[in-house]
C-alpha cells in the first residue's frame, strides 16, 4: 500500500492567515493527489484534484502543489469557514489511501 | 447536483451482519463508480472498495477483501456495501462516495453517511 504522511495533525491560526498542509507519500503517486474538507458531522467535500487544480465551486483562496512525492495544500486569507479537518488522498494505486487528517482550528 | 442517498442507521450485534445502501442517479452509474468509505468515531477516512456498475467490476482493499461485498442493481441505480462477521471496531459512519470517472477513483459528491453502531 502506498502510505500518505499528513503534517501537522493540528494547526491554530488567525483570520487572514495564510497556512500550509503537507502530505507526503511514500511512493511516486506523479499528480494524482486530491484534497477534501470535512466539517464536524459532515461527509467531506472535495477541494483540490490531480495536486493543483481547483474544484468547481471552492473558493481560489484554497491551493494546491506538488514537489516530488510532497504535497502542500495552502489557505491564503483564512477564514472563519475554514475551520475543518483537512485530507489527502491518493489515486495513483489500485488501493486508495488516506492522509491522517490535518485539524485547522481559527484563534 | 449529484445526490447519493444512503439508508438509516443500523444497529447490530458483535457477529451479525449489516447492508447499508446508496440512490444514485441513472448518470451516476452509466459513467461513474461508487466506492465506500468509513470513518471510526473521531478517526480519519478509511477507503473499503468499490464498484463500476456498468461494468460491473469491483475492488477492495485488502483490509477488507473478506468479510465486505459490495454491488450494484443498476434496475434502481442503488449501491449496496454489505459487512459480515462485525466486530465493535467497526462501529463508523460509512459513507458512499462517486468516482469522479470510471478511471478516476477520487470522490466529487459523497452520501450523507450511515452510522452503523456495533454492540451487544
Amino acid at each position: 500500500d502506498i502510505q500518505m504522511t499528513q503534517s501537522p495533525s493540528t494547526l491554530s491560526a488567525s483570520v487572514g492567515d495564510r497556512v500550509t498542509i503537507t502530505c507526503r507519500a511514500s511512493h511516486d503517486i506523479s499528480r494524482w493527489l486530491v484534497w477534501y474538507q470535512q466539517k464536524p458531522g459532515r461527509a467531506p467535500k472535495l477541494l483540490i484534484y490531480e495536486a493543483s487544480n481547483l474544484q468547481s465551486g471552492v473558493p481560489s483562496r484554497f491551493g494546491g502543489s506538488r514537489s516530488g512525492t510532497q504535497f502542500t495544500l495552502t489557505i491564503t486569507n483564512l477564514q472563519p469557514e475554514d475551520s475543518a479537518t483537512y485530507y489527502c488522498q491518493q489515486y495513483y494505486s489500485s488501493f486508495w489511501t488516506f492522509g491522517q487528517g490535518t485539524k485547522v482550528e481559527i484563534k | 447536483q449529484v445526490q447519493l442517498v444512503q439508508s438509516g442507521a443500523e444497529v447490530k450485534k458483535p457477529g451479525s451482519s449489516v447492508k447499508v445502501s446508496c440512490k444514485a442517479s441513472e448518470d451516476t452509474f452509466s459513467s461513474h463508480g461508487i466506492s465506500w468509505v468509513r470513518q471510526a468515531p473521531g478517526q480519519g477516512l478509511e477507503w473499503m472498495g468499490g464498484i463500476i456498475p456498468v461494468l460491473d467490476t469491483t475492488n477492495y482493499a485488502p483490509k477488507f477483501h473478506d468479510r465486505v461485498t459490495i454491488t450494484a442493481d443498476r434496475s434502481t441505480y442503488t449501491a449496496y456495501m454489505e459487512v459480515s462477521s462485525l466486530r465493535s471496531e467497526d462501529t463508523a459512519i460509512y459513507y458512499c462516495a462517486r468516482d469522479a470517472s470510471i478511471t478516476q477513483t477520487y470522490f466529487d459528491s459523497w452520501g450523507q453517511g450511515t452510522l452503523v453502531t456495533v454492540s451487544s
